[in-house]
């Protein structure tokens, strides 16, 4: 089974160049995650989709972020205009979230973005 | 609010040796769920394993077992006979659970690097 997939899977831009990365979540599920990956930071979430509604953003560092995901099979997290310190591993994480909770949240390869 | 802590920055041992990586977690909920994942060199990262807060009984999978102890708030993972595959960033994460949104989140610990020396 195919699982998360993301692209690009890197990315090396110009400062103030909007970037757009892709997310095909795992067939089925209908929680979709934003993850950020730094240094600094560590693993951070950026925002929750359910069924395809936002359902948590406060992860979004500012307004230069936005995501959608306009179905079940595809999301997009863009930036614009992009700053050097957005460079980090961005990925993209799906689960299937039933009426139990803690289900597992299986992750994609990432999506290396470099900012210069 | 919910937090991990994994102390251990960078561990190295020998190939065939036994390690260990510490987790500690911090959270208010009497339901959550704990998991281990790996960030192998190439960086994916790889789900390991689940553990919700009822069932403390250890796990095994192969060179792999986790102790779960509740009274000490720690969820231990220990690769036996190590191999160099095993070289990785391992993270340990908490989720807390309920019927409302927003409980699938995961709140990840800083990570160990873990490095097998042949």
């Amino acid at each position: 089974d195919a699982g998360v997939i993301q692209s690009p899977r890197h990315e090396v831009t110009e400062m103030g160049q909007e970037v757009t990365l892709r997310c095909k979540p795992i067939s089925g599920h209908n929680s979709l995650f934003w993850y950020r990956q730094t240094m600094m930071r560590g693993l951070e979430l950026l925002i929750y989709f359910n069924n395809n509604v936002p359902i948590d953003d406060s992860g979004m560092p500012e307004d230069r972020f936005s995501a959608k995901m306009p179905n079940a099979s595809f999301s997009t997290l863009k930036i614009q205009p992009s700053e050097p310190r957005d460079s980090a591993v961005y990925f993209c994480a799906s689960s299937l979230r039933t009426l139990s909770s803690g289900n597992t949240i299986y992750f994609g390869e990432g999506s290396w973005l470099t900012v210069v | 609010a919910q937090k991990v802590t994994q102390a251990q920055t960078e561990i190295s041992v020998v190939e065939k040796e036994d390690v260990t990586l510490d987790c500690v977690y911090e959270t208010r909920d009497t339901t959550y769920y704990l998991f281990w994942y790996k960030q192998p060199p190439s960086g994916e990262l790889v789900f390991l394993i689940r553990r919700n807060s009822f069932d403390e009984q250890n796990e095994i999978s192969g060179r792999y077992s986790w102790n779960f102890q509740k009274s000490t708030s720690s969820f231990n993972f220990t690769i036996t006979a190590s191999q160099v595959v095993d070289s990785a960033v391992y993270f340990c994460a908490l989720s807390e659970a309920g019927w409302g949104f927003g409980n699938e989140k995961l709140t990840f610990g800083t990570g160990t690097r873990l490095t097998i020396i042949p």
